[in-house]
């Protein structure tokens, strides 16, 4: 069975400090892979996707990068944080079988303070 | 950006009781997927509506989908205490060209079953 795997679970940093959150995928092969940011109370906001190794697409300008350094892995980064970088930062991953079907699979997120 | 609008924001009720949940979005979708949250968690997948849909059904969970007026709605009956979490609808949109599973999110309803 597929299990995808996230951590850490909490994280807190100082500003200026560099980030680097971790995802695994097990159990699928070429998967897609993605990063959401949750604010409090909010719904998510997708950051990166991906549709293959190498291959990283940003859905909004910010602070962060990504980087898929292998099938099933991807990498959340910056290089200094800001205060607005903190939040629950969740991955997730999906194949598309068919038109109309994908569902995505989440990590258990990782909560980020920047203090 | 997000989509999504849901209502209510937040619901409280007894246990046995009916629970519904509405989602409306703004553009043409290849289906909406209704997700729960634990506090704190990540996010589970609940069920999938494709856009030529109109209802579905799993186990206590009734989704319907009205494409013409871009919204949905999630019922859950006979509600117990463990259904206590954030629901959230998610779009899958159908912007002309492979959407790779990227999903808008909507802001959730926190749903609190009283035992």
């Amino acid at each position: 069975s597929q299990t995808i795997h996230q951590w850490p679970a909490t994280l807190v940093q100082p500003v200026g400090s560099p980030l680097s959150l971790e995802c695994t995928v097990e159990g699928t092969s070429n998967p897609n892979l993605y990063w959401y940011r949750q604010a409090a109370g909010r719904g998510l906001q997708l950051l990166f996707y991906s549709v293959g190794i190498g291959q990283i697409s940003s859905e909004v300008p910010q602070n962060l990068s990504a980087s898929r350094p292998q099938d099933r892995q991807f990498i959340l980064s910056s290089k200094k944080l800001l205060l607005s970088d903190s939040g629950f930062y969740l991955c997730a991953w999906s194949v598309w079988e068919h038109f109309g079907d994908t569902e995505a699979f989440f990590g258990q997120g990782t909560r980020l303070t920047v203090v | 950006s997000q989509q999504g609008e849901e209502d209510p924001q937040a619901l409280s009720i007894q246990e046995g009781e009916n629970a519904t949940m509405n989602c409306s979005y703004k553009t043409s979708i290849n289906n909406l997927q209704w997700y729960r949250q634990n506090s704190g968690r990540g996010l589970v997948h609940l069920i999938l509506i494709r856009s030529n849909e109109r209802e579905k059904h799993s186990g206590r969970l009734r989704v319907t989908l009205d494409t013409s007026k871009k919204s949905s709605s999630l019922l859950i009956t006979a509600s117990r205490a463990a259904d206590t979490a954030s629901y959230f609808c998610a779009t899958e949109g159908n912007a002309g060209g492979t959407s790779y599973g990227k999903l808008t999110f909507g802001q959730g309803t926190i749903l609190t079953v009283h035992p």
